[in-house]
């Protein structure tokens, strides 16, 4: 069975600092996608960045990158330079790499950036 | 282009009454994917489509949940006699093509459902 683990409930950090979400996840599948969501308080989720199992780097879209560890298991997301904007619930989220499949999410990090 | 639509944006009921929920995804999109998000949760898979057919139905929580997609492009998601439990936000999303990064899940704004 799949699933997804973000230990951090809620984390607080400082304007223009960098952030690291945890995600670790389970899987027998020998190929998978991993994707980050942000949902803000509007409600919307929004596609931030995805990173397949077989990708030799680490995935990166403009401030966010995605920090994977295979053999671990991980898959942080790193905000760098965090904005008052980036404050919403951050989800992680797996997705075996075959035929359209739903998406296994994560509880959730609920991230506060402080001015 | 357009997004995910999903309509209505808010719904009120009573207990027992049926409810449709409707979601335009976005053009081109094969896969279609339904999710229930309760207050403070993550979400909860309900079901997808590939196509017009439903590969997959493991999440719908009762036989009172159903669901529908007509000419591969809208669904429809039907609550039967709706419960209390039954309020949420039903998410919907839409995924380009299979596999790997094609199966990135574009979401509609949600339908926020409250059953009196």
């Amino acid at each position: 069975a799949q699933k997804i683990t973000q230990t951090q409930p809620g984390m607080f950090v400082q304007e223009k600092e960098a952030v690291t979400l945890d995600c670790t996840y389970d899987t027998s599948d020998p190929s998978y996608g991993l994707f980050w969501y942000k949902q803000p308080s509007s409600g919307e989720m929004i596609f931030l960045i995805y990173q397949g199992s077989y990708d030799q780097q680490n995935a990166t879209e403009g401030r966010y990158s995605l920090n994977f560890q295979k053999a671990r298991k991980s898959a942080n997301l790193v905000i760098s330079a965090s904005q008052l904007g980036d404050s919403a619930m951050y989800f992680c989220a797996m997705s075996p790499f075959g035929s359209a499949s739903k998406i296994i999410f994560g509880s959730g990090t609920r991230l506060s950036i402080r001015p | 282009g357009a997004g995910v639509s999903q309509s209505p944006s808010n719904k009120v009921t009573e207990k027992g009454k049926d409810v449709e929920l409707r979601c335009d995804p976005i053009s081109g999109h094969t896969a279609l994917y339904w999710y229930r998000q309760s207050l403070g949760q993550g979400l909860e898979f309900l079901i997808y489509f590939q196509g017009n057919s439903a590969p997959d139905k493991s999440g719908l929580p009762s036989d009172r949940f159903s669901a529908e997609r007509t000419g591969g492009s809208v669904s429809t998601l039907t609550i039967q006699r709706t419960q209390q439990e039954d309020s949420a936000v039903y998410l919907c999303a839409s995924s380009p093509t299979s596999g790997g990064e094609g199966n990135t899940q574009y979401f509609g704004p949600g339908t926020r459902l409250t059953v009196l």
